[in-house]
């Protein structure tokens, strides 16, 4: 199972938006809506941010959404603020009854 | 409050064995889906195994099948994840999560435990 891919790195300036993009196959992302997006801070473990696609957990801010078009998903985050500089994964269950994750994606708040 | 907290990693030769521990507080562990995740030193996240409620459905990703078994004792709200055969390419830190729903949502986190292999 091949790692679902997600650009290396974004960035934008407080107050901006940006989209993180997670691009699998027909037998992962496209297939179903359980796709989740983490947030992982230097030395600490990944925190879940959303999850079946556009669903937010409780505690997380309003600022971060998702969504999907056939085989990419993608987290938006909105007003970007300092604290929100981490990385990204993505991940998808499988046809294969499997998780698979993406590469991850490196946030710089500028 | 919601716990995980793993222990067992350490340093271990290649083709050796070792046994992590991942004990839970906090919510009834046998109603939950429980998942090994690792992360290789300035890498991604690699989902690993995971195993239900009652201990008698599991699932493995590829690169760790026929080595490494996932298991779990409700009693003592704890799962287990034995490593055998270890390669240098299992180093990692390795986390369990909990999984709310049958297909992942991995809502807690430990704070994880390192393996290295190495001679």
């Amino acid at each position: 199972q091949s790692a679902l891919t997600q650009p290396a790195s974004v960035s934008g300036s407080p107050g901006q938006s940006i989209t993180i993009s997670c691009t699998g196959t027909s037998s992962d992302v496209g297939g179903h809506n359980y796709v989740s997006w983490f947030q992982q801070h230097p030395g600490k473990a990944p925190n879940l941010m959303i999850y079946e696609v556009d669903n937010r957990p409780s505690g997380v801010s309003d600022r971060f959404s998702g969504s999907k078009s056939g085989n990419t998903a993608s987290l938006t985050i909105s007003g970007l603020q300092a604290e929100d500089e981490a990385d990204y994964y993505c991940t998808s269950f499988t046809r294969s009854n499997t998780w698979v994750f993406g590469g991850g994606t490196k946030l710089t708040v500028l | 409050e919601v716990q995980l907290v793993e222990s067992g990693g350490g340093l271990v030769q290649p083709g050796g064995s070792l046994r992590l521990s991942c004990g839970a507080s906090g919510f009834t562990s046998s109603g939950y889906w429980m998942h090994w995740v690792r992360q290789a030193p300035g890498k991604g996240l690699v989902w690993v195994a995971r195993i239900n409620g009652a201990g008698n459905d599991r699932s493995y990703a590829e690169s760790v099948q026929g080595r490494l078994t996932i298991s779990r004792d409700n009693a003592k709200n704890t799962v287990y994840l034995q490593m055998n055969n270890l390669r240098a390419e299992d180093t990692a830190v390795y986390y369990c999560a909990r999984g709310n729903s049958g297909y992942g949502n991995f809502d807690y986190w430990g704070q994880g435990t390192l393996v290295t292999v190495s001679s």
